[in-house]
């Protein structure tokens, strides 16, 4: 099994500029999530969706949205990326309360 | 606010020397407490989770314990592959976002 699979692993962005990050996850999970990690700060939950065709705001959602478009996949959009938005970005999902299952992230640089 | 602390930030032991990685957390209400292996460059691998105070699991030579206040990461005679950044994580019970909220881990280094 892939788990769960990201895709790009690296990015450069100039500011403004807009990407999608995707990711899809092939254990059957119900709930997907979107988590930045930045040095100093630890984990921090962008987005998620509890179920397909539902999703919600986590801690730091300004500057971003997200799709699940199907059970399978969740992407995270940047409409216009900033400097701030520099960070590693991890997608992850799980069924119930067993642990979450992490894809191996991407690390997005905005210039 | 849901709050989850670790300490220390980084530990360097010998092979063989054995210690302990602290998470504390103050949360209204605990769903469950998570421990995670985090390698440079990689996403975080699931460990451990515990649901209630008292509760310990083991896994080679790592082992969980959860009390009310606090969960320790035990590890016994650790190995240089030991070395990685270890992430706690706790779940809460109702309202508000789903999802975790995670520590800051804590960088352990393993030397020959």
């Amino acid at each position: 099994n892939a788990g769960v699979t990201q895709t790009p692993k690296f990015q450069v962005l100039k500011t403004g500029q807009s990407m999608t990050l995707q990711c899809a996850q092939d254990m059957n999970h119900n709930s997907m999530y979107w988590y930045r990690q930045d040095p100093g700060m630890g984990l921090r939950l962008i987005y998620y969706s509890a179920s397909e065709g539902t999703t919600d705001k986590g801690e730091v959602p300004n500057g971003y949205n997200v799709s699940r478009l199907n059970k399978r996949e969740f992407s995270l959009r940047l409409e216009s990326a900033a400097p701030s938005q520099t960070s590693v970005y991890f997608c992850a999902s799980s069924a119930s309360d067993y642990g979450y299952t992490f894809g191996s992230g991407t690390r997005l640089t905005v210039v | 606010e849901d709050q989850v602390t670790q300490s220390p930030e980084a530990l360097r032991l010998q092979e063989g020397e054995s210690s302990s990685l602290n998470c504390s957390y103050t949360v209204s209400g605990l769903r469950g407490l998570f421990w995670y292996r985090q390698d440079p460059g990689k996403g975080p691998e699931f460990l451990f989770t515990l649901y209630s105070a008292g509760e310990e699991k083991e896994k080679e030579r790592l082992k969980a314990t959860l009390t009310k206040k606090e969960s320790f990461l035990h590890i016994t005679a650790p190995k240089p592959e030991d070395s990685a950044t270890y992430l706690c994580a706790v779940q809460v019970s109702g309202g508000g976002a789903d999802g975790l909220t995670f520590g800051k881990g804590t960088h352990l280094i393993i030397q020959p």
